[in-house]
């Protein structure tokens, strides 16, 4: 089983939808989770943490659920800017040590 | 937030020739830096974490006499890739720990280095 595994999709949804992706992991001693999302050709940008208490920004909504290991990342009014790939990372054990990626789920939002 | 650059942010190169990629935090002291590595429409694949002033720890399956990190300052770690072949060709990104004695450090991300190996 992967460390960190992913829908890798792609995702095709008209602006104005909301999406949901999901991440499981499968190491239960990975502390600290993350979304970060990439563009083509480009580095990975931090988009959020994501706490298990869930966490929002704007229209990005996180969740972890420890018990089943996995984590999630909804965005509501998706806009045409939104289309990347985004990519779920969890730190292998303590915090503060490499993260581990998904192999990122690819949006694409149309007019 | 923290910068990362690294150089050169794109290298062509003969096989059989090492390449040098350079990562720098450059408004903040890292202890630790990452090494990644990604293949098209793969994931990032962590090679290897850099302290600084100590031997690199490498993962599973990468040659650690072929991919030669130091780390010699704390805003400095350099990877070589020695006698690069073609399937070497990938895009190198770094990371940069910026330790803010939370239990959720940040990592911030260089651009990366495209390296192709003719």
């Amino acid at each position: 089983r992967k460390e960190v595994e992913q829908d890798p999709g792609p995702f095709n949804v008209p602006e104005g939808a909301t999406v949901a992706f999901n991440c499981t992991y499968s190491n239960s001693a990975s502390q600290s989770f993350f979304w970060y999302r990439q563009d083509c050709r480009k580095e990975p940008k931090l988009l959020m943490s994501v706490y298990s208490s869930g966490n929002e920004d704007g229209r990005f909504t996180a969740q972890l659920n420890r018990a089943s290991q996995y984590i999630s990342l909804l965005i509501r009014d998706s806009k045409l800017s939104d289309s990347a790939t985004y990519l779920c990372a969890v730190t292998r054990n303590q915090a503060g040590t490499a993260l581990i990626f998904g192999k990122g789920t690819t949006l694409s939002v149309s007019s | 937030g923290a910068v990362v650059s690294q150089h050169p942010s794109r290298v062509i190169c003969k096989s059989g020739t090492s390449v040098k990629i350079e990562c720098r935090s450059l408004d903040f002291q890292a202890t630790t830096m990452f090494w990644y590595r990604q293949f098209p429409k793969q994931s990032l694949m962590l090679m290897a974490t850099s302290n600084e002033g100590s031997k690199a720890t490498y993962e599973q399956g990468v040659e650690k006499d072929k991919f030669l990190i130091n780390h010699a300052s704390l805003t400095l770690s350099t990877l070589t890739v020695t006698s690069a072949h073609p399937e070497d060709s990938s895009f190198y990104i770094c990371s940069a720990r910026a330790f803010t004695g939370g239990s959720t450090d940040t990592q911030y991300f260089g651009p990366g280095t495209r390296l192709t190996v003719l």
